[in-house]
């Protein structure tokens, strides 16, 4: 069965910190990798991860993909309280089991 | 751009009732998907549609029904709710998602918090 995990489950950090997000999946016929935010309503796009080693960025936020250990980590650097968001990880495989972590709670503290 | 259109934003129902939960986008995506959100449990699929007259189940099918009479339109049919569905529901569009395709980013409407008692 296809599996993604997301860790910490929740984070808390002051503005200015730098945070580490991590995602690993077990998933059959993996193709990409895909992070988005959620704030209080929809979940809204980030990054898509195909490519192992390749690291995308926008602005501070960036994210990279090591598909040989089966997982992705995006990072922040210097958080803004704006930043606080539900971090939601997904590993889309078989098209019937389209797979999302349970995401990171990240609270940024001013 | 609208996107993608759920409605309604809030819904409480008796048990054994049933609803419908409209979906609208108007990005010509082929793809959409009804998921729901439940504490600690991240997004779990319901149903699927890849495109017009095409429908799957996901991982939590039961309970739901739907239909795609047009590329546009995606409803999720409650047939006769119960506490267990108390959830927020998303829709969701694609570009483009199976196994052939690089499984595009879902674009999600605002959601639909469903309380059922």
């Amino acid at each position: 069965e296809d599996k993604v995990v997301q860790s910490p489950l929740s984070l808390v950090v002051h503005e200015g910190d730098t945070v580490t997000l991590n995602c690993s999946y077990e998933v059959t016929n993996f193709r990409s990798l895909l992070w988005y935010k959620q704030e209080k309503k929809a979940p809204t796009f980030l990054f898509m991860l195909t490519s192992s080693g390749i690291e995308k960025k926008s602005g501070r936020l960036s994210s990279i993909l090591d598909k040989k250990e089966l997982f992705s980590i995006l990072n922040i650097t210097a958080t803004q309280t704006g930043d606080s968001a539900v971090y939601l990880c997904e590993a889309p495989g078989s098209a019937r089991q389209l797979t999302f972590g349970s995401g990171t709670q990240l609270t940024v503290l001013p | 751009n609208a996107g993608v259109t759920q409605t309604p934003k809030f819904q409480v129902l008796k048990t054994g009732q049933s609803m419908t939960l409209q979906c609208a986008q108007d990005m010509n995506h082929e793809y959409m998907s009804w998921y729901r959100q439940d504490p600690g449990m991240g997004l779990r699929l319901i149903h699927y549609s890849v495109g017009a007259g095409i429908t799957d189940q996901g991982e939590v099918p039961n309970g739901y029904n739907v239909s795609r009479s047009t590329t546009e339109d995606f409803p999720l049919r409650l047939l006769s709710a119960a506490p267990s569905q108390t959830s927020v529901y998303f829709c969701a569009s694609s570009y483009s998602r199976g196994p052939s395709s690089y499984n595009s980013p879902l674009h999600f409407g605002n959601g639909t918090r469903l309380t059922v008692t």
